[in-house]
C-alpha cells in the first residue's frame, strides 16, 4: 500500500530532551516536507526537501533540523524541544514538489507535547 | 507576503443542501490551487485541484477559480453528514515558491442531518 508513515504517533516529552520524529514514504517520491498544525494558525511548513541531500527552510524552521540521507526517509529533529513546539506534526511527500502537476500526500500525524 | 484567507466557520448546512466554501489569496502570481479535507484528528487529504479560471467538477464537488478577483471556492452539492470536516485551501506560487504550498486556516463545515 502506498503510504507515508510517521513515528511515533504520540509523544510526551520534557523541555530540552532531544527527540526525532521519523517519516518514511514508499512511493519513490523526490519531494518530502514537514508541517506543523496549531489551532488558529493553520498548517505551516517547517522544512522541505526536493531530493536526497537537498533541504530548504519553510515558513517556521526555527528550533528544528532535518536530514535527507535516503530518498524514502525525512526525519524531523528537535535538539532542544520547548513548550512552544507542542503541536500536531505532519510529514508529506509528492513525486516532484512541482505543485502545478503534482499531488501531495500526508502522513497520519504526530501529536507532540513538550512539558 | 503570502496570505491565504478563509472564514473559520463553522459553516452549518442541512443535509442535501449546497455548501459553499470560499478562499482568497494575496499573491497575484499564484498558479495552482488546492482544496484539502481534514477530518478531526486526521491528516489532510486532497479532494480538488484547479489551475485555470473557471469551474472544475468532480462528482459532488466543484472548484471555482477567479484569478482576477483572487478567489477560489469549493461547492459541495447534496451535502452529507460525512462531509462534516475542516476544508483547507492551499495555494502554490511559481518561481522560488513553487516548491511550497501555503495553506489557509481552514473552514469547519457541519452538515446537519
Amino acid at each position: 500500500e502506498a503510504q507515508v508513515t510517521q513515528n511515533p504517533r504520540y509523544l510526551i516529552t520534557v523541555t530540552g530532551k532531544k527527540l526525532t520524529v521519523t517519516c518514511s514514504q514508499n512511493m519513490n517520491h523526490e519531494y518530502m516536507s514537514w508541517y506543523r498544525q496549531d489551532p488558529g494558525l493553520g498548517l505551516r511548513q517547517i522544512y522541505y526537501s526536493m531530493n536526497v541531500e537537498v533541504t530548504d527552510k519553510g515558513d517556521v524552521p526555527e528550533g528544528y533540523k532535518v536530514s535527507r540521507k535516503e530518498k524514502r526517509n525525512f526525519p524531523l529533529i528537535l535538539e532542544s524541544p520547548s513548550p512552544n513546539q507542542t503541536s500536531l506534526y505532519f510529514c508529506a511527500s509528492s513525486f516532484t514538489g512541482r505543485f502545478s502537476t503534482d499531488t501531495q500526500y500526508f502522513g497520519p500525524g504526530t501529536r507532540l507535547t513538550v512539558l | 507576503q503570502k496570505e491565504v484567507e478563509q472564514n473559520s466557520g463553522p459553516l452549518s448546512v442541512p443535509e442535501g443542501a449546497i455548501a459553499s466554501l470560499n478562499c482568497t489569496y494575496s499573491d497575484r502570481g499564484s498558479q495552482s490551487f488546492f482544496w484539502y479535507r481534514q477530518y478531526s484528528g486526521k491528516s489532510p487529504e486532497l479532494i480538488m485541484s484547479i489551475y485555470s479560471n473557471g469551474d472544475k467538477e468532480d462528482g459532488r464537488f466543484t472548484a471555482q477559480l477567479n484569478k482576477a478577483s483572487q478567489y477560489v471556492s469549493l461547492l459541495i452539492r447534496d451535502s452529507q453528514p460525512s462531509d462534516s470536516a475542516t476544508y483547507l485551501c492551499a495555494v502554490n506560487l511559481p518561481g522560488a515558491g513553487s516548491y511550497q504550498l501555503t495553506f489557509g486556516k481552514g473552514t469547519k463545515l457541519s452538515v446537519i442531518p
